[in-house]
């Protein structure tokens, strides 16, 4: 079981904002910034948020990134069929000194 | 380029030793965390441990207690993850990452395309 807890699934139509949550406490998310991360099937993982609420360079701004209290949030909005793929969340977690991830979740385009 | 390259696919009976390797290039080495992160068949990302090139300062996941070892050569830009004895449940894929570090800021800011390691009688 994950430290950070996110749905396994959700799932939007083109064109649709969605939402994915990512639930933790105060070792990690309350005390730590989130990042994001989208893994297309068969790859590996790419950085889509860091510092809560940053974009790399070359992240389209449909992606955003928000944190409150213990929980945190990736909007992804005009969301394209290209998008389907699994995001994860992370945090520093100060009880074990090391990142945690969320269990992932796997968008799906309707 | 700014990436990081590592070895090829490896099969392997339970009991044998095993180093897969990790190579940075397009950056200075020395100057970011190398972290490892492994993710199982259908499965999750996990923490597996980090090292600093730059001394060598290694820090391991509670989740893999002495089970595996990180090193690195930095006269050659290459960290390590090595496992003594291997068991069936280190079948995975293992990611190479560069791990930013910097006051508040703990990120992953670059992947490798990672080593599938399967371990198999």
């Amino acid at each position: 079981q994950s430290v950070l807890t996110q749905p396994p699934s959700v799932s939007g139509t083109p064109g649709q904002r969605v939402t994915v949550s990512c639930s933790g406490s105060t070792s990690n998310i309350g005390s730590n910034t989130v990042s994001w991360y989208q893994q297309l099937p068969g790859t590996a993982p790419k950085l889509l948020i860091y510092g809560n609420n940053q974009r790399p360079s070359g992240v389209p701004d449909r992606f955003s990134g928000s944190k409150s209290g213990t929980s945190a949030s990736l909007a992804i909005s005009g969301l394209q069929s290209e998008e389907e793929a699994d995001y994860y969340c992370a945090a520093w977690d100060d009880s074990v000194n090391s990142p945690v991830f969320g269990g992932g979740t796997k968008l799906t385009v309707l | 380029e700014v990436q990081l390259v590592q070895s090829g696919a490896e099969v392997k009976k339970p009991g044998e030793s095993l180093r897969i390797s990790c190579t940075g290039s397009g950056y200075i080495f020395t100057t970011y965390w190398i972290a490892w992160v492994r993710q199982m068949p259908g499965a999750g990302l996990e923490w597996v441990g980090v090292i600093y090139p730059g001394d060598s300062e290694t820090r391991s996941s509670p989740s893999f207690p002495g089970h595996v070892t990180i090193s690195a050569d930095k006269s050659i830009s290459t960290a390590y993850l090595q496992w003594n004895s291997l068991k069936a449940s280190d079948t995975a894929i293992y990611y190479c990452t560069r791990f930013v570090a910097e006051k508040d800021l703990k990120y992953v800011d670059l992947w490798g395309r990672g080593t599938l390691v399967t371990v198999s009688s």
